[in-house]
C-alpha cells in the first residue's frame, strides 16, 4: 500500500498571504496525484488532477506541482473562505487508493 | 448531477448493514466508483472501489474480507454491504463518482451517510 504523508499538519495564515501544502508518496505514483478541499460541514471538492490540472471552476490561484513522490500544493491570496482541510489522493494503484492524513488551513 | 447516499444508522459491533448511493443526472454506468469515508478526529480514508462494469472491485485493508461494494447500473445505485462491523468503522461515509477517463480522481462526491457502531 502506498502511504501518502502530508505536512504539516496545521496551518495558520493571514488573508491576502501564500501557503504552500506538501504532500510526499512512499513510492512513485508518477503524476496520479489529485488534491481535495473539505469545508467545514460540507463533502469534498475536487480542486487539482494529474498533479497539477485544476478541476473544472477551480480559480487560478490555486496552483499545484510535483511529480513521481513529492507534491505541493500552493494558494495565493488566501481568503477566508479558503479555511478548510486539504488531503492529497494517489491513484496510481488501481484497485488500492490512498489519501493523506489532510492539512487543517485556518485563515486568522 | 448528484450522489445521494443513504442506509447510514447505529449498529451493535458485529452487525451488518448496507449503504446505498443514488446517482442522478448522470449516465452512471460510464463511471467508476468509490466509496471514501471520514472518521471522528480523522483524515478521509478510500474504503472501496468498483469499475464501470462491476466486475472490479478493490478494498483498503481496513476493511476487505468484511465489506462488499456492488453496483446496479439498472438502478443508477451503488451500494456498500458492511458486515462483522467494528467500533471503528464509526465514520461518514460518502459516494463518489470517479473522473470519465478513468484516471482514478473523484470528481462528485454525495454529502454522506452516517454510520456508528457501538454497544
Amino acid at each position: 500500500e502506498i502511504v501518502m504523508t502530508q505536512s504539516p499538519a496545521t496551518l495558520s495564515v493571514s488573508p491576502g498571504e501564500r501557503v504552500t501544502l506538501s504532500c510526499r508518496a512512499s513510492q512513485s505514483v508518477t503524476n496520479n496525484l489529485a488534491w481535495y478541499q473539505r469545508g467545514p460541514g460540507q463533502a469534498p471538492k475536487l480542486l487539482i488532477y494529474s498533479a497539477s490540472t485544476r478541476a473544472t471552476g477551480i480559480p487560478a490561484r490555486f496552483s499545484a506541482s510535483g511529480s513521481g513522490t513529492e507534491f505541493t500544493l500552493t494558494i495565493y491570496s488566501l481568503q477566508s473562505e479558503d479555511s478548510a482541510v486539504y488531503y492529497c489522493q494517489q491513484y496510481d494503484t488501481w484497485p488500492l487508493y490512498t489519501f493523506g492524513q489532510g492539512t487543517k488551513l485556518e485563515i486568522k | 448531477v448528484q450522489l445521494v447516499e443513504s442506509g447510514g444508522d447505529w449498529v451493535q459491533p458485529g452487525r451488518s448493514l448496507r449503504l446505498s448511493c443514488a446517482a442522478s443526472g448522470l449516465s452512471f454506468g460510464n463511471y467508476g466508483m468509490h466509496w471514501v469515508r471520514l472518521a471522528p478526529g480523522k483524515g478521509l480514508e478510500w474504503v472501496s472501489g468498483i469499475n464501470r462494469k462491476g466486475n472490479s472491485m478493490g478494498y483498503a485493508g481496513s476493511v476487505k474480507g468484511r465489506f462488499t461494494i456492488s453496483r446496479d447500473n439498472a438502478k443508477n445505485s451503488l451500494y456498500l454491504q458492511m458486515n462483522s462491523l467494528r467500533i471503528e468503522d464509526t465514520a461518514l461515509y460518502y459516494c463518489a463518482k470517479e473522473d470519465p477517463d478513468m484516471n482514478g480522481y473523484l470528481d462528485l462526491w454525495g454529502q454522506g451517510t452516517l454510520v456508528t457502531v457501538s454497544s
